[in-house]
């Protein structure tokens, strides 16, 4: 079962454009969300997260949106640029519970 | 900084030997979470301690994974026997778990670079 899913695989976006990547999750005991980036051969970095009190969270060019109603989150990545091509994975985790839920990662290619 | 340094980086051996994958989680942080990515089931956690205790294993797949924490510094994720199946990228995290009731105390998980282990 999965309770973290990322259904796009893959996202091709022009530099300097917004990139959107979307994920949701079926456990509505998940208070916490984080988004990791991945290069090849490298571990995940953290990127940017959201507590489940607020809906939007930003970090420079990165923003991080919450719809607990939807169980939907969203990172933005305005503007685009070709550093930012990566595997990116959405986590979540329940209070007071250290183990994260990973998605199936999304592939962001920024095409110069 | 150093952050999660993890050894080997490659490791290449037969089926049936074992397989002892190494982890120092940064200095200050006091969980340490294991995790395994592979195509078919992507990033799952294997096991973490909080404070060198482990605490979850339910993600370890069989007996012949284990996992040791002899210290604040160290840990070890061992396979014994090793089988091809067992090829995949082993991740080391860490992180500082604050207390439970301090939202503020949301800390990420950081990550080291991962073994890639193959079992031929």
């Amino acid at each position: 079962d999965q309770q973290v899913k990322q259904n796009s695989p893959s996202l091709s976006v022009q530099e300097g454009r917004i990139s959107i990547l979307n994920c949701d999750y079926t456990n509505s005991m998940f208070d916490y969300f984080l988004w990791y980036k991945k290069y090849p051969a490298e571990g995940p970095t953290f990127l940017i997260s959201i507590s489940s009190i607020k809906d939007k969270n930003e970090d420079g060019r990165f923003t991080v949106f919450l719809n607990k109603s939807a169980k939907h989150l969203s990172l933005h990545i305005v503007p685009s640029q070709p550093g930012d091509s990566a595997v990116y994975f959405c986590a979540a985790r329940s209070a007071g519970n250290e183990k994260l839920t990973f998605g199936t990662g999304t592939r962001l290619t920024i095409i110069p | 900084d150093a952050g999660v340094i993890q050894s080997p980086r490659h490791e290449v051996t037969e089926m049936g030997q074992e397989v002892t994958l190494r982890c120092k989680p940064i200095s200050g942080h006091n969980s340490l979470f294991w995790y395994r990515q592979t195509m078919m089931r992507g990033l799952e956690l294997l096991i973490y301690f909080n404070n060198n205790v482990p605490i979850d294993d339910s993600g370890m797949p069989e007996d012949r994974f284990s996992a040791k924490m002899p210290n604040a510094s160290f840990s070890t994720l061992k396979i014994q026997p090793s089988e091809p199946r067992d090829s995949a990228v082993y991740f080391c995290a860490s992180q500082f778990r604050g207390a439970f009731s301090d939202l503020n105390s949301n800390q990420p998980q950081h990550f080291g670079d991962g073994t890639r282990l193959s079992i031929l």
